[in-house]
């Protein structure tokens, strides 16, 4: 079974602060993608990634970078975290043009 | 623009058939997606439609007419389980990965 796996499934952060979010998959998949879930709004697509150093913007980039060193792995950048931040951020990855398998997700509270 | 719409909340009895519509307007289209995701949970695929018709995996169908722009996911045979929301989802033209566009999704309340 695919397995993708976050760091964290609570976090508490404070404005400000540099936050980094890390999502690994075990399936070898090229694919890796980041987003954010807000009641009301869906999942909507932050970065994601087709493979290894590669990167591409999705549609709310802003306030966010990733980092893609390894192929099983994807970090999410918070440079400087801000209130409206607050979220449930849900990594996904793929093979080629199949469905998405995520991984359990990770609440992030900024205060 | 991009645009999926689906309703946000359905009722349904146990034992039941219900039927979540989703209707979409997307710059390109190259399929169409289903998940399921518990309360506190991550999604989980259901269903997949490239092509006009009717897909049949055991209680859930999943059906797409590319020309109208719709979908819909049959659920049979309802269960308490199936309390869940359900999420839509286009995958759109262009680039090497499938980048996905998602409704808001449906949140079905399974009663006794």
């Amino acid at each position: 079974d695919v397995k993708v796996t976050q760091s964290s499934r609570y976090l508490v952060k404070r404005t400000g602060e540099k936050v980094f979010l890390e999502c690994v998959q075990d399936m070898d998949h090229e694919n890796m993608f980041w987003y954010r879930q807000d009641p009301g709004l869906g999942l909507r697509l932050i970065y994601f990634s087709y493979d290894v150093k590669m990167k591409e913007k999705g549609d709310i980039p802003e306030g966010y970078s990733v980092s893609r060193e390894k192929k099983e792995r994807f970090s999410l950048i918070l440079e400087s975290a801000s209130t409206n931040q607050t979220s449930m951020y849900l990594c996904a990855s793929s093979y080629d043009r199949g469905e998405q398998y995520f991984g359990p997700g990770t609440r992030l509270t900024v205060t | 623009g991009q645009n999926i719409d689906q309703p946000t909340e359905m009722t349904a009895t146990e034992g039941a058939i219900v039927q979540i519509n989703c209707t979409y307007q997307t710059s390109g289209f190259n399929g169409l997606f289903w998940y399921q995701q518990h309360a506190g949970e991550a999604p989980t695929f259901l269903s997949y439609n490239v092509l006009d018709g009717l897909e049949e995996k055991g209680r859930f169908s999943s059906f797409l007419s590319r020309s109208k722009g719709y979908s819909y996911l049959l659920l049979k045979e309802l269960q308490m389980k199936d309390s869940a929301s359900y999420l839509c989802a286009v995958e759109g033209h262009g680039g090497a990965t499938n980048k996905l566009i998602f409704g808001t999704g449906t949140l079905l309340a399974v009663q006794p």
